[in-house]
């Protein structure tokens, strides 16, 4: 079944303790990338990759990382996460690029930093 | 940060009224406007990808519409049915931001059998 898999679906944690949400997709697709979603805001962009080694910031990028190594993988990386960042998180990827192609949305991680 | 609107921000209507709403975007470097559907408790999934000016999609009761050169798209659900209810989003893509989609908060739809 073609999916994107984010885990884990929740997490709580406390500041400052490092946190990796992995995300993962079998459809062989080149262009992969996070979002936040806050209550009044919608979905707004972290970062995205257009392929293996290439990442791009999206409009929030701030206190995140991520890294493209391998074509199906994508983790979101909080290497200092603060309450600010607490917020649903989605993985999406798609084939080829997002000027004719839809997102494939992950299931979502619900993130609460205390 | 590139401004895409979605109005009206929530919508109440009758199990078999038609209804639409819009999304409105920066009409310059336009590159390519989605449509998604995002249920209570699930993930977006994707309605539309549109590109052209003068597009209209359609699936099942759920039709779009695109204005690039005014900057705006219409979303449109014929007959609605309670399994419509849901937040619809809109995103833009531009030219000058390369990759970068950008969201509306979206329309929230309760639809009251």
């Amino acid at each position: 079944e073609a999916q994107v898999t984010q885990n884990p679906r929740y997490l709580i944690t406390v500041t400052g303790k490092k946190l990796t949400v992995t995300c993962s997709q079998n459809m062989n697709h080149e262009y992969m990338s996070w979002y936040r979603q806050d209550p009044g805001l919608g979905l707004r962009q972290i970062y995205y990759s257009m392929n293996v080694e290439v990442t791009d910031k999206g409009d929030v990028p701030e206190g995140y990382k991520v890294s493209r190594k391998e074509k199906r993988n994508f983790p979101l990386i909080l290497e200092s996460p603060s309450p600010n960042q607490t917020s649903l998180y989605f993985c999406a990827s798609s084939g080829g690029t997002v000027s004719n192609q839809p997102q494939h949305f992950g299931d979502g991680t619900r993130l609460s930093i205390l | 940060i590139l401004n895409v609107e979605q109005s009206p921000q929530s919508l109440h209507v009758q199990e078999g009224d038609s209804t639409n709403f819009t999304c409105s975007f920066p009409s310059s470097n336009f590159y390519a406007l989605h449509w998604y559907r995002w249920e209570t408790a699930k993930s977006p999934e994707a309605l539309f990808v549109m590109t052209l000016n003068g597009d209209e999609k359609k699936k099942g009761r759920i039709s779009a519409t695109l204005n690039t050169k005014e900057g705006y798209s219409y979303l449109y659900i014929k007959g609605s049915q309670p399994e419509d209810s849901a937040t619809y989003l809109c995103a833009h893509l531009n030219m000058e931001y390369g990759n970068k989609l950008v969201f509306g908060a979206g329309t929230i739809l309760r639809v009251k059998s």
